[in-house]
């Protein structure tokens, strides 16, 4: 499994655009780029997943380079409400467990 | 409600106890995944099934052992229990074959063993 490794904490305010990134330098052919959003003692939530060039979706954008070693998690103009641990996690999509790293503790000052 | 069933929320015991987490996947989904979650472990992956049988393993201990019924619900049972096995239990299932959209978690069961 390739390994990541994303910053342990960011603060930013709201209504800014914040982007988290991860580096993967290790990711292998058949390796897909997730990420999940955690809130205290709730269970992880699917944010997007991609595997190269941008995808986007109604709550984030998703940008990984050709190179694939490196991706980034963007979430615009965040709101209080979306203060959370974010994890980068890579993996063969498809019937295969997920391993968490440490996570982004994201903060969002008002 | 991520559609992923998890009983009982809470749950408190006593050290040497056995007790038994219960989860139901999301309709349609064959797989389901146990992970626990402690302040200084982070979340550590236990066990996966995929329609009935044991698919894979990651740091479950010997105490630990889990099982998936035809009806595809899942058990997680825990034994002998210590005081570091106070944690949350997550369950997670997907589809199970080709590509997957995320897993989906359902919320938890809180462990305290005093």
């Amino acid at each position: 499994l390739a390994k990541t490794t994303q910053p342990i904490s960011m603060d930013s305010y709201e209504g800014q655009e914040v982007n988290i990134t991860c580096s993967h330098n290790n990711i292998a052919t058949n390796d897909y780029i997730t990420w999940y959003q955690q809130f205290p003692s709730q269970g992880p939530r699917f944010i997007i997943q991609g595997y190269k060039t941008k995808v986007t979706n109604e709550v984030a954008s998703l940008f990984i380079p050709a190179d694939r070693k490196s991706s980034t998690l963007s979430l615009p103009r965040v709101s209080l409400s979306d203060t959370a641990v974010y994890y980068c996690l890579v993996a063969i999509s498809g019937n295969t467990p997920l391993v968490f790293g440490k996570g982004t503790r994201l903060s969002v000052i008002a | 409600d991520s559609g992923v069933t998890q009983t009982p929320k809470h749950l408190i015991t006593a050290t040497g106890q056995r007790v038994t987490l219960r989860c139901s996947p999301r309709s349609g989904d064959l797989s389901v995944y146990w992970y626990q979650q402690s302040l200084d472990q982070g979340l550590q992956f236990l066990i996966q099934y995929y329609n009935g049988e044991e698919r894979a393993k990651g740091n479950i201990l010997e105490r630990f052992s889990a099982q998936q019924f035809p009806d595809l619900h899942s058990e997680l049972n825990l034994s002998s229990l210590e005081l570091g096995d106070s944690a949350l239990y997550f369950c997670a299932s997907s589809e199970g074959g080709g590509l997957d959209y995320g897993y989906t978690f359902g919320s938890g069961t809180r462990l305290t063993v005093v």
